[in-house]
C-alpha cells in the first residue's frame, strides 16, 4: 500500500537558495507534520497541520522556514535563503488524529 | 525537551530477546508511551504504544509499570534487521518529542 511519499529524496543547494519539499501523505490522514533531523539526533518538530489549517508552527526554527497544504492532502515545505545549517533531513508523517504517526523516508537537504 | 531517558545504547545476540528499558517519570495521567524505530537512511517506524496496560502485537510487546513511570520494549526474537535507533515517547497530544533514543546492535 502507499505510505508517505516525500520528494525529492536528496537535495542540494548554493547558501541563498530557496528550496521547496514536497510531501505526499497516506491517502485520507488528516493530521500531517514536519520534522528536521540533524546527523546523529532524533528528530525535531517543525510544524502540525489539521486538513489544511496549519494549528502549530511553534518549531519552525526562523521565519526563513515556511510550510503550507493548501487543499489538506499534499504539503510543501519552503525554506527561503538557505543556510549551511539548514542541512539535515526533512522528515514528513502523517495520520488520524490522535493515532500512530507514519512517516515518509524524508529529504536530505545539503547546503553548499 | 523528550520526557523520557533511555540508555544510549545496547547489544543483544541474535536469536534471544532484546529489552529497552524507559524511565519517564514525569508522566502525566493522559499520555501514552510510544515506541518508534529509526533505521538508517530510513523514516522512524512506529512500532507500538500504550496507556497504562501491557501491550503485544506483531512486532513487539510493551510492558509499562504499575505507577507508570518507566516501561520495556521487547522484541522477542531479535534479528539483525532490528538493529535501529529505537526511541521511547511520551506523547500527550499530536505532536512527537524525540529524544535521542538507544541504538541497539544485533550481534551474529
Amino acid at each position: 500500500g502507499a505510505g508517505v511519499s516525500q520528494s525529492p529524496r536528496y537535495k542540494v543547494a548554493k547558501r541563498g537558495q530557496d528550496v521547496a519539499l514536497r510531501c505526499d501523505p497516506i491517502s485520507g490522514h488528516v493530521s500531517l507534520f514536519w520534522y528536521q533531523q540533524a546527523l546523529g539526533q532524533g528528530p525535531e518538530f517543525l510544524t502540525y497541520f489539521q486538513n489544511e489549517a496549519q494549528l502549530d508552527k511553534s518549531g519552525l526554527p526562523s521565519d526563513r522556514f515556511f510550510a503550507e497544504r493548501p487543499e489538506g492532502s499534499v504539503s510543501t515545505l519552503k525554506i527561503q535563503r538557505t543556510q549551511q545549517e539548514d542541512s539535515a533531513v526533512y522528515l514528513c508523517a502523517s495520520s488520524f488524529p490522535s493515532q500512530p504517526q507514519h512517516f515518509g523516508d524524508g529529504t536530505r537537504l545539503s547546503i553548499l | 525537551d523528550a520526557k523520557t531517558t533511555q540508555p544510549p545504547s545496547m547489544d543483544c545476540a541474535e536469536g534471544r530477546a532484546a529489552n529497552l528499558p524507559c524511565n519517564h517519570s514525569t508522566i502525566s495521567g493522559n499520555e501514552y508511551v510510544y515506541w518508534y524505530r529509526q533505521i538508517h537512511s530510513q523514516g522512524p517506524q512506529y512500532i507500538i504504544h500504550g496507556l497504562k496496560n501491557n501491550e503485544t502485537n506483531e512486532m513487539a510487546s510493551l510492558i509499562i509499570t504499575e505507577d507508570r513511570k518507566s516501561s520495556t520494549l521487547i522484541l522477542p526474537h531479535a534479528t539483525l534487521r532490528d538493529t535501529a535507533v529505537y526511541y521511547c515517547i511520551v506523547r500527550g497530544d499530536d505532536k512527537i518529542i524525540f529524544g535521542k533514543g538507544t541504538r541497539l546492535h544485533i550481534l551474529p
